[in-house]
């Protein structure tokens, strides 16, 4: 079946402009996981939705940084006012349930300018 | 000190050695996970465990809960398994922390 996967995959935008970065995780999956991947700096935990449960925000850097999750579908992650520290890869992956393993999509490349 | 320490940072090595890769970790854990990611591509999750020992193919996994460790190992090292191998702990029951990773450069 299809993987999981990821719009757009590249971004370029300007410094002080929202962006809206979407993950359509493996079908099924109940757990979604965004991440990043800066240069640099290595991977960092955003943001985890399972099923209904509240999502875990914990790893969001600042309140310009938001997401979403319909259902056990789609989610959305929003970056408002984006700054030239937004810059890097962003993940998303899904799994089943938390206690297996995680499927990564391929990343969109945001470049704030 | 980061939760997860991995070593080496860089690891280059001849085609058809055995190669070790290793990951310490700070902290309690649920699960320990291994990753790769080729130059410009994707991540693959290769193992996920928490206790004793995985295998799949030439790759092998362990996992020392009570010395917070564990080891990636190839066997029969080829240039297509040239990648960056990541280490990532499982905390909280659903938040990965994740190591520097190592890169890998096999040698033809």
């Amino acid at each position: 079946g299809a993987g999981v996967s990821q719009s757009p995959s590249n971004k370029v935008t300007e410094k002080g402009k929202d962006v809206e970065l979407r993950c359509d995780p493996i079908s099924g999956h109940t757990a979604l996981y965004w991440y990043r991947q800066s240069l640099g700096q290595g991977l960092e935990f955003l943001i985890y939705f399972q099923g209904n449960s509240a999502p875990d925000k914990s790893g969001l850097p600042s309140d310009r940084f938001s997401a979403e999750r319909t259902g056990e579908s789609v989610s959305t992650l929003t970056i408002q006012r984006t700054q030239q520290e937004d810059s890097a890869v962003y993940l998303c992956a899904s799994s089943l349930y938390w206690t297996d393993t995680q499927y990564f999509g391929p990343g969109t490349r945001l470049t704030v300018l | 000190k980061n939760e997860v320490e991995q070593s080496p940072q860089n690891l280059t090595a001849q085609e058809g050695e055995f190669i070790t890769i290793n990951c310490s970790y700070s902290v309690g854990i649920s699960a320990l996970h291994w990753l790769q990611q080729h130059p410009g591509g994707g991540i693959v999750s290769l193992f996920m465990l928490s206790s004793g020992k995985k295998k799949h193919g030439r790759l092998i996994a362990t996992i020392n809960i009570q010395e917070k460790h564990s080891s990636l190992h190839i066997t029969a090292s080829h240039p297509r398994d040239s990648a960056v191998y990541i280490c990532a702990v499982m905390r909280g029951g659903n938040k990965l922390v994740f190591g520097a990773g190592t890169i890998l450069r096999v040698k033809s």
